[in-house]
């Protein structure tokens, strides 16, 4: 069956400071891969999805990147993070139309 | 704005008692839903999704119901338990496609003793 790892869990960083985050998967190929935040109490704002390797999406302009190397590697990037990019990051995972399969988040505050 | 969106923010329920949770939606051409449930610092786990060419589903203790005349969705939870305790999210699938779904607000289903 298909997983996905979100790393790391937990992160506190400074303002200013770059972010990288990482969602790899396993047990499928060829998916669609997403990013959603959720702020603390809100519903999930997708910010991007790529449906194939360097095919990015981005629901928002923000200040956030992604970038999808390999099939199963899904990276949320920033330069320089400020105090909104703080919440809880969600990689998911579907295959069209269908339910999307949610990693355990990263939760980043931004300091 | 959200095209899909919840009534309520908490609902509180007694242990054993049914509960209903509701959802609307604004994107008529919208032909997949789901539910899902988050507990505390977790990301979402699917509960049960439905097709809009049907207007009930039904699953292990929950039921779905679509009504697409008002563009209105439900989830049913029957027999609560304390481990139902969570906050509960409608998505919808609006483009069809691979460009993701769109989420409600959610409802924090609170279960009390």
């Amino acid at each position: 069956s298909q997983t996905i790892h979100q790393w790391p869990a937990t992160l506190v960083q400074p303002v200013g400071s770059p972010l990288s985050l990482e969602c790899t998967v396993e047990g499928t190929s060829n998916p669609n891969l997403y990013w959603y935040r959720q702020a603390a109490g809100r519903g999930l704002q997708l910010l991007f999805y790529s449906v194939g390797i360097g095919q990015i999406s981005s629901e928002v302009p923000q200040n956030l990147s992604a970038s999808r190397p390999q099939d199963r590697q899904f990276i949320l990037s920033s330069k320089k993070l400020l105090l909104s990019d703080s919440g809880f990051y969600l990689c998911a995972l579907s295959k069209g139309v269908g339910e999307a399969f949610f990693g355990q988040g990263t939760r980043l505050t931004v300091v | 704005g959200e095209s899909v969106g919840l009534h309520l923010p908490t609902l509180s329920v007694q242990e054993g008692d049914n509960s209903i949770i509701n959802c609307a939606y604004s994107n008529s051409a919208s032909d997949y839903f789901i539910w899902y449930k988050q507990e505390s610092g977790k990301g979402p786990q699917f509960i049960i999704d439905i097709r809009s060419n049907m207007d009930k589903r039904q699953g292990q203790r929950v039921t779905v119901l679509l009504n697409k005349t008002v563009k209105h969705l439900s989830l049913q939870i029957a027999a609560t338990q304390p481990g139902d305790s969570a906050v509960y999210f409608c998505a919808e699938n609006p483009g069809g496609g691979a460009d993701g779904l769109t989420f409600g607000k959610g409802t924090h289903l609170i279960i009390q003793p």
